[in-house]
């Protein structure tokens, strides 16, 4: 059973201060990975991809990797009340030709002004 | 990345009919799918939408049920078969991005109602 697993949340954080989302994925042959932010009646929107163990940085945003362990994570720094949303862990699933995505259920993330 | 307009945005239907939902991109995509997301929950896929034959099939998921068709390149519709409370969900549409390594871009959603 392929999986991605994300904690729920909600997770809240003051204005201004760095909100860390985990992920964790059981293919260790997944290759691309995803972040998606969904705001509340929205559909998802990519935010990030990261393909290479380390960090990926852009803007606020920085994508961290580590196939090793198998999780993914997403900082985001001074965050803001406009960042509250749900964020989406996705893997590819490299038994489809990694066309196909595997989405984590999401953490609710809260930034309180 | 591309641009998708999904409809209708929302519908509330009675049970046992059928809805249709369109999904029209604005250049060529090779790869759309279609997903369910239930309320508070994720994305399940339903299928992958194949220009030119039949839509490959989430387990769970059936033809009867969801027929998809895809016509070009461009165009995909997903009909909701008699339906039942339990179909009640948003209906999202993907499409891959300017390659498939970055990613999904998603139509703005059906919100399906059943009563």
């Amino acid at each position: 059973q392929k999986e991605v697993e994300q904690n729920s949340g909600p997770l809240s954080v003051p204005e201004g201060a760095i909100a860390s989302l985990n992920c964790t994925y059981s293919d260790r042959g997944s290759q691309s990975f995803f972040w998606y932010r969904q705001y509340s009646g929205k559909s998802p929107e990519l935010i990030m991809f990261i393909y290479s163990n380390g960090d990926k940085e852009d803007g606020r945003f920085t994508a961290q990797l580590n196939k090793a362990s198998q999780y993914v994570s997403l900082l985001i720094r001074d965050s803001q009340p406009s960042d509250s949303a749900t964020y989406l862990c996705a893997v590819n699933d490299p038994h489809t030709g990694g066309f196909k995505t595997i989405f984590g259920a999401g953490t609710r993330l809260f930034v309180k002004a | 990345s591309a641009v998708i307009s999904q409809k209708p945005s929302r519908d509330i239907c009675q049970r046992g009919t059928s809805l249709t939902i369109q999904c029209q991109v604005d250049s060529q995509v090779t790869m759309m799918f279609w997903y369910r997301q239930q309320p508070g929950q994720s994305l399940t896929l339903i299928a992958t939408a194949n220009q030119g034959s039949e839509a490959t099939y989430e387990s769970g998921f059936v033809i009867d049920k969801f027929p998809i068709s895809r016509p070009n390149l461009t165009f995909s519709t997903l009909t909701v078969s008699n339906m039942s409370p339990e179909d009640s969900s948003i209906y999202l549409c993907s499409v891959e991005g300017p390659g498939l390594r970055y990613g999904y871009t998603f139509g703005s959603g059906t919100r399906l109602t059943v009563v």
